[in-house]
């Protein structure tokens, strides 16, 4: 079966390190994708992995690892507008994305 | 001008009628998608084509249909709504081989 597994609720504080976890199991692999939906909105893009490894965008970094069906998103000097959920998704086949039910992140002063 | 538009944003209809969500989109993309959200159950998918001559059931299909009009242009049917298709609807689209999704706003749907 397909399973994708992110923790239901964070909280961090304003200027503060958060760390996303992300686990998966599917019967595919085509890469990673991490997605940031503020409540109401459209999820919007923020981050591609398909090797193993670190990817670095601004304050935003996301790691992979392959062998482990494991990722993490880790947002750095957080922000107010930062409160949003955070979504792991897994392309399974070709362009066919699954998600994880998100990651609810809440700033606070 | 937004890439992906879907239109209404906002329904209230009954039990037993028949509803059309739209999505249009100027990405030139071929590759489009339905998506449904709840809350605690993330998003799932509902229908999705590749490109114009193709569509493919996703995982909670029973109860829609979908219709792509052409390369722009993917519509979503409810042929007889049920209250527990009250949700959030999107529409996505992507480029082959890149991965990544491009979502329009989002469709809130309350069926009573």
């Amino acid at each position: 079966g397909q399973n994708i597994d992110q923790p239901t609720e964070m909280t961090a504080t304003e200027g503060a390190i958060v760390q996303i976890n992300c686990t998966y199991q599917t019967s595919g692999f085509n890469g990673l994708f991490w997605y940031q939906q503020h409540a109401g909105e459209a999820p919007t893009f923020l981050s591609y992995n398909v090797l193993d490894g670190l990817e670095e965008k601004g304050r935003f970094s996301s790691f992979l690892s392959r062998s482990k069906g494991y990722s993490y998103l880790l947002l750095k000097e957080l922000q107010m507008k930062d409160s949003a959920s955070y979504l792991c998704a897994v392309s399974w086949d070709t362009d066919k994305l699954i998600f994880g039910t998100g990651t609810r992140l809440q700033v606070f002063p | 001008d937004a890439d992906v538009t879907q239109t209404p944003r906002n329904r209230i209809t009954k039990t037993g009628k028949r509803i059309m969500l739209e999505c249009s989109q100027t990405k030139g993309h071929d590759r489009m998608y339905w998506y449904r959200q709840d809350p605690g159950l993330g998003l799932r998918l509902i229908y999705y084509s590749f490109d114009v001559k193709d569509i493919n059931k996703g995982e909670i299909s029973d109860g829609y249909s979908v219709s792509r009009q052409a390369q722009a242009k993917f519509s979503l049917s409810l042929e007889s709504a049920i209250p527990n298709q009250t949700a959030l609807y999107f529409c996505a689209t992507s480029d082959p081989g890149v991965g990544s999704q491009y979502f329009g706003p989002g469709t809130r749907l309350l069926v009573l």
